[in-house]
């Protein structure tokens, strides 16, 4: 069975720029979160969306922002980045859905953004 | 707010030796789960271990195990007989009613 698969892997931008990255959730899981992971850092919570609404969101700006399709997989986009976005994104997926869901997360291997 | 800290950055053995990676926690909620994943080379976050703020049985899963203790708020765990695969870094992480919070992580190098 396919995990959760994350595209693209490796991706770099300039300052300025608009990003998307995208998340298939394991087959079934309706819920997919997104991470942001600084290099030496735990990875922080961006947000999560379940059934295609936002269900939570971190202590991010406004140009961080997401949405979920019908099929459950997922955008994150990234207006006006700066050089502080570089990061590994990760996306995780699980079968419930809420912040205070405590149900296993499954993550991909991530997308990493260098912004130049 | 919730907070984990993982003390050790990082941590050098040779293979067999046992080794433990330490984690402590706040949270003022009293309902919460506790988490380890090991994050390889490659990226992936993997789960190893969940564990409820209500059950503070240790936990034995081949060469892994984990120590729960509420009074320390501590969630320590330790890899016997340590191995080449076992490098990578590891991650404590808290969800009580608000989203999980991970640790900075712990590398942990395992040379032959």
């Amino acid at each position: 069975d396919a995990g959760v698969t994350q595209s693209p892997t490796h991706l770099i931008k300039t300052r300025g720029q608009h990003v998307t990255l995208r998340c298939s959730p394991i087959s079934g899981h309706k819920s997919v979160s997104w991470y942001q992971q600084v290099l030496g850092q735990g990875p922080q919570f961006i947000f999560q969306y379940y059934e295609k609404e936002e269900r939570g969101r971190g202590n991010f700006p406004d140009r961080f922002s997401a949405r979920q399709f019908p099929n459950y997989s997922s955008e994150l986009n990234v207006n006006a980045l700066l050089l502080g976005d570089s990061a590994l994104y990760l996306c995780a997926s699980s079968l419930a859905g809420g912040p205070t869901n405590t149900g296993e997360l499954f993550f991909g291997e991530g997308s990493r953004l260098t912004v130049l | 707010a919730q907070k984990v800290t993982q003390a050790q950055t990082e941590i050098s053995v040779v293979e067999k030796e046992d080794v433990t990676l330490d984690c402590v926690y706040e949270t003022r909620d009293t309902t919460y789960y506790l988490f380890w994943y090991k994050q390889p080379p490659s990226g992936e976050l993997v789960f190893l271990i969940r564990r409820n703020s209500f059950d503070e049985q240790n936990e034995i899963s081949g060469r892994y195990s984990w120590n729960f203790q509420k009074s320390t708020s501590s969630f320590n765990f330790t890899i016997t007989a340590s191995q080449v695969v076992d490098s990578a870094v590891y991650f404590c992480a808290l969800r009580g009613y608000s989203t999980l919070t991970f640790g900075k992580g712990t590398m942990l190098l395992v040379s032959p």
